[in-house]
Order: structure tokens, then C-alpha cells, then sequence
């Protein structure tokens, strides 16, 4: 039982460039996340999905695109990437509609747009 | 639109004390869930606690406890027994009613000092 994994790890990319950062669960859960965390700034949710075929904006969706490939995998693409996109980026996943029930949260990945 | 606030960028606390790191938020929903997170400097969020907006009692979990004032909108984390293991950032976040979206704080940095 993995929880949620993410990949790459670490990403270096050029301004411009695209990318996408995959994101998988395997405890079954329907919602899952999309976050971006800057130096010294907590969480800032860009995109969710409530289950899968469903996907819907979050605090600072501009720049991004995501697809809920299935239930188990939310996937975030960047089309042309800026410098201002450079930070941590965490996957999470959660069970559907239980407001006592936490998400799990992926490592992490680090992308860095020059 | 919901909101969390940390008003305590950083604190420090001596080991083997209690420390109160501050939470408190604003949301119009008539049911929520409050949680507290730890990020080490290895990158990990880790779940500690939850408080639902309807529990009578506060969340206790081992060492961390929640001292919830529901009219003040506070969700207050309490870390008994401090140890030096216990430096880290630590979020503040919450659950609306539509059980979706996570909304956290800006994080406050504990440095346990030996």
C-alpha cells in the first residue's frame, strides 16, 4: 500500500516548456488535489476533482489544466511554463464527503522554471 | 468564502514544555472539520489532529490536543511535552460543507530548543 505517489520528483524546465506532474492513490478515495506551496506559504489548492470524470477550479487554477484519468490517478499539466510556477507541488486524495476525514498527501514535487 | 489565519509566524519553545500554536477562521458554513498538519524539513505534510464543528469535546491525539472555541472561531493546537523532534511548520485547515475544499493557513514555524 503505497498511499499517493508522485512523479517526477524534482523538475527543471525552461519558461515556455510543458509539462505534466502525475499524481496516483491506491486507497480507493474519489476525491483527490492539486496544491502548490511557495517558500514560507502554506497550501494553496489549484484544482480538485470530487470523483472520477469530475474536475473543478480551485484558488489559483490560471496556467494550469488537469485530468482525472481514472480513480486513481490526477494528473496536472503545465502548456507553457513561467517562472512564477516554480514551487512545491502536492497531490492529496480524501474520501468522498466526510468532513472529519483528512487527506493524504503525495511527497511532493519540486519544479524549478527558469 | 472561507478563511484560516496563523498569526504566529514563528515561536519557539523550550523541550519537554506545552506550547499553544493560534488557529482561527472564518467560514459561513453551518458544518465544518478544522485539522492541524506538520511539515517536517524533509517536505511531508502529516496529518495530527481533527476537530469537527458539531464534536462536543476537544480532539485529543497523544501529545497534541485541540482546544476548540467554536463562538470565537479558534481551533487552538496544544503540543504537551514538547520534544526537539516537534520543529516544524504547522498548518491550520479546514473542511467546508461541501465536504471538497481544503483551506489552510499560512503556517507557523516551531523550533524546539534543547
Amino acid at each position: 500500500n503505497a498511499g499517493v505517489t508522485q512523479t517526477p520528483k524534482f523538475q527543471v524546465l525552461k519558461t515556455g516548456q510543458s509539462m505534466t506532474l502525475q499524481c496516483a492513490q491506491d486507497m480507493n478515495h474519489n476525491s483527490m488535489y492539486w496544491y502548490r506551496q511557495d517558500p514560507g506559504m502554506g497550501l494553496r489548492l489549484i484544482y480538485y476533482s470530487a470523483s472520477e470524470g469530475t474536475t473543478d477550479k480551485g484558488e489559483v487554477p490560471n496556467g494550469y489544466n488537469v485530468s482525472r484519468l481514472n480513480k486513481r490517478e490526477f494528473s496536472l499539466r503545465l502548456e507553457s511554463a513561467a517562472p512564477s510556477q516554480t514551487s512545491v507541488y502536492f497531490c492529496a486524495s480524501s474520501p468522498w464527503d466526510s468532513r472529519g476525514e483528512t487527506q493524504y498527501f503525495g511527497p511532493g514535487t519540486r519544479l524549478l522554471v527558469l | 468564502a472561507q478563511k484560516i489565519t496563523q498569526t504566529q509566524p514563528g515561536m519557539f519553545v523550550q523541550e519537554k514544555e506545552a506550547v499553544t500554536l493560534d488557529c482561527t477562521y472564518d467560514t459561513s458554513d453551518p458544518s465544518y472539520g478544522l485539522f492541524w498538519y506538520k511539515q517536517p524539513s524533509s517536505g511531508e505534510m502529516i496529518f495530527l489532529i481533527y476537530q469537527g464543528s458539531y464534536d462536543q469535546q476537544n480532539a485529543t491525539e497523544g501529545r497534541y490536543s485541540l482546544n476548540f472555541q467554536k463562538a470565537r472561531k479558534s481551533a487552538n493546537l496544544v503540543i504537551s511535552a514538547s520534544q526537539l523532534g516537534d520543529s516544524a511548520m504547522y498548518f491550520c485547515a479546514m473542511r467546508g460543507w461541501d465536504g471538497q475544499n481544503f483551506v489552510f493557513g499560512p503556517g507557523t514555524r516551531l523550533s524546539v530548543l534543547p
